[in-house]
């Protein structure tokens, strides 16, 4: 089955700064990636999501990036603001239409 | 509200009791999802539903979990003789059907098992 690997557990940063979170995937035959965001005792909502046909893609301030050769995709958020603060989960799927998650990464923005 | 909803959204029962969680997917959302989330964790994946056809159940669901959407609307998931290990929040999300579609949560049902 599918794996997703995910780093770092835990990002701390400063207002304004850039964080990049990265998940890698074990399974070729994934084809779709989204990154959740879930903020304390809340649901996991979409913030942004790519398919295995593009690189790239931008929403505002939040980026997301996709290497198939490699296996991995990355969350790239801009001028964080304390509201970015949460927990940001990665996940792939593909031919099973069951998406395996990461482990999370605790995003935190320091004002 | 036309995003997915569940209910109970906690629910503290003594081990050994049953416990059943109720989910309403989005309207004509023909696939449904439910998951167990532990403190630290991602969301497990636990079964899903194709309109009513149960079609695929995860390892980690035991014999004391059963899982039904009778109608194809919405779903029910049962925990029989429940464990202190069952404590967890359980999500519910649903998506339209095609594959790798976007999955949109319920806020969830926290658990705990005394």
């Amino acid at each position: 089955g599918e794996n997703v690997e995910q780093h770092p557990s835990t990002l701390s940063v400063q207002e304004g700064d850039s964080a990049v979170i990265k998940c890698t995937y074990s399974d070729s035959a994934s084809n779709y990636f989204p990154w959740y965001k879930q903020e304390l005792g809340k649901r996991p909502q979409l913030i942004i999501d790519i398919r295995s046909n593009v690189g790239e893609k931008k929403d505002q301030r939040i980026a997301v990036t996709l290497n198939k050769t490699a296996k991995h995709f990355s969350l790239h958020i801009t001028e964080t603001q304390p509201e970015d603060s949460a927990v940001y989960f990665c996940a792939a799927s593909g031919g099973s239409y069951i998406p395996t998650f990461g482990r999370g990464t605790s995003l935190i923005v320091h004002p | 509200d036309t995003g997915v909803s569940q209910d109970p959204r906690h629910k503290i029962t003594k081990r050994g009791q049953n416990v059943t969680f109720r989910c309403d997917p989005i309207s004509e959302h023909n696939r449904l999802y439910w998951y167990r989330q532990t403190l630290g964790q991602g969301p497990e994946f636990l079964t899903y539903f194709q309109n009513e056809a149960q079609l695929e159940k995860s390892r980690l669901l035991s014999d004391r979990f059963s899982a039904e959407r009778p109608k194809g609307s919405f779903s029910t998931l049962e925990i029989q003789r429940t464990e202190q290990g069952d404590s967890a929040m359980y999500l519910c999300a649903s998506s339209p059907g095609r594959q790798g579609e976007t999955q949109y949560f319920g806020p969830g049902t926290r658990l705990l098992v005394l």
